[in-house]
């Protein structure tokens, strides 16, 4: 299916372990970018890429790792989870847009609910 | 730091009437855009509108811009029970492609039927 897909759709770990939550998108599209949602607020971006291999933090970057081997996956990975990470994380992706004109709009996969005990 | 933030926070409405959301900004812009985000779902993207446009209008939706003002609001006409959701605005202020969107904290629409 096209689109833009994320797994797991719900996780629940231990404090100090290593999560990798999953994020491909079949549009070949440039930008993939990671937020996250607490409860009762909007996004927050963690991380963002511009292209395979180009990487940059957003506004809540510690904690996370990402890396983007391939155009279409965007993995975000969390080295040793906390409490203050449960949350809702959404990938999202987005077409170059012309020189000038400010980013387009913004493809959301479905969301990551992830639980950290 | 926040730079969009929606007015009112919860809006509730009878199947029928208009609902009108508004958004506030700090710094100069390139683009804003609205999402819509259903209950547990992904953000869904409605419209973008850019600093040199007043306003623009998809199906029921209607957006204005007030760049001197440092405004923005969404009018969405006829409401129905479907459009329950949160509604978020997006600014952005760079203008190349990679430029970063900061969201709101969103309104919360109800539609009673």
């Amino acid at each position: 299916d096209a689109g833009i897909t994320q797994s797991p759709r719900y996780k629940i770990t231990e404090t100090g372990r290593q999560v990798t939550l999953m994020c491909h998108q079949t549009w070949s599209h440039s930008y993939m970018f990671w937020y996250r949602q607490d409860l009762g607020h909007g996004l927050r971006l963690i991380y963002y890429s511009a292209a395979a291999d180009i990487t940059d933090k957003g506004e809540v970057p510690d904690g996370y790792v990402v890396s983007r081997s391939k155009t279409e996956n965007f993995p975000l990975t969390l080295e040793s989870a906390t409490r203050s990470q449960t949350s809702v994380y959404f990938c999202a992706s987005s077409e170059s847009s012309f020189s000038g004109s400010g980013p387009n709009e913004q493809f959301f996969g479905p969301g990551t609910r992830l639980t950290v005990l | 730091s926040q730079q969009g933030e929606e007015d009112p926070q919860a809006l509730s409405i009878q199947e029928g009437e208009n609902a009108t959301m508004n958004c506030s900004y700090k710094t100069s812009i390139n683009n804003l855009q609205w999402y819509r985000q259903n209950s547990g779902r992904g953000l869904v993207h409605l419209i973008l509108i850019r600093s040199n446009e007043r306003e623009k209008h998809s199906g029921r939706l209607r957006v204005t811009l007030d760049t001197s003002k440092k405004s923005s609001s969404l009018l969405i006409t006829a409401s129905r029970a479907a459009d329950t959701a949160s509604y978020f605005c997006a600014t952005a202020q760079g203008v190349t492609s990679g430029s970063r969107l900061t969201f709101g904290e969103g309104t919360q629409l109800t539609v009673n039927p």
